[in-house]
């Protein structure tokens, strides 16, 4: 089944804990994301990676980081979280097709 | 720069139609996207229109585009209350990103 798959769903951390959430997509996308999804902002654009080993900034990129060192993975990195970065997270994979293939999201919450 | 604007709320009563309204800025966009946001869950996308495309039809769901005004519409037939959700207008950039609106949160009154 094509899917992307988010880890964890959820979570709650304390200011200035690093943490990573995961991101694996098995439809051999090349193209990979990461939104951020607030109340009466819709989703906002964190990174994107149009391929292995090539990142870029999206619209909020502050206070986090990815990596793509593999075509199916696209973790994000928070190295030290802030309360301004409680949200709703979703990654999301496309290949040539018009689709975007979205998680099931992981809320964070940071205290 | 890019962006899309839709409104924020709407309100049907279940059998009416439902339309939702979105106006984005990027005239070269090649693809124009509705996905729907059930709660708790992820984006799933609903319908998509190619830009050369004035209309596109699917069972229930209707969308139009005005190239000219960069205004699309999603029209739902016969509105259930399963179809209470937040709709989200897209666009594809330029650099092949999605461009969100806001969302508009339907609520479907039986």
């Amino acid at each position: 089944e094509a899917q992307v798959t988010q880890n964890p769903r959820y979570l709650i951390t304390v200011t200035g804990k690093k943490l990573t959430v995961t991101c694996s997509q098995n439809m051999n996308h090349e193209y990979m994301s990461w939104y951020r999804q607030d109340p009466g902002l819709g989703l906002r654009q964190i990174y994107y990676s149009m391929n292995v080993e090539v990142t870029d900034k999206g619209d909020v990129p502050e206070g986090y980081k990815v990596s793509r060192k593999e075509k199916r993975n696209f973790p994000l990195i928070l190295e030290s979280p802030s309360p301004n970065q409680t949200s709703l997270y979703f990654c999301a994979s496309r290949g040539s097709e018009t689709e975007a293939f979205f998680g099931q999201g992981t809320r964070l919450t940071v205290v | 720069g890019e962006d899309v604007e839709q409104s924020l709320f709407l309100s049907v009563r279940e059998g009416d139609s439902s339309v939702i309204n979105c106006t984005y800025t990027d005239s070269s966009s090649t693809y124009l996207y509705w996905y729907k946001q059930e709660p708790g869950a992820g984006l799933q996308l609903l319908t998509y229109i190619f830009s050369n495309m004035d209309m596109k039809q699917d069972q229930r769901l209707t969308v139009l585009l005005n190239k000219k005004d960069k205004h699309l519409s999603l029209r739902i037939a016969d509105t259930q209350t399963g179809d209470s959700a937040i709709y989200f207008c897209a666009e594809r950039g330029s650099q092949g990103n999605l461009i969100f609106g806001k969302g508009t949160k339907l609520s479907v009154k039986p």
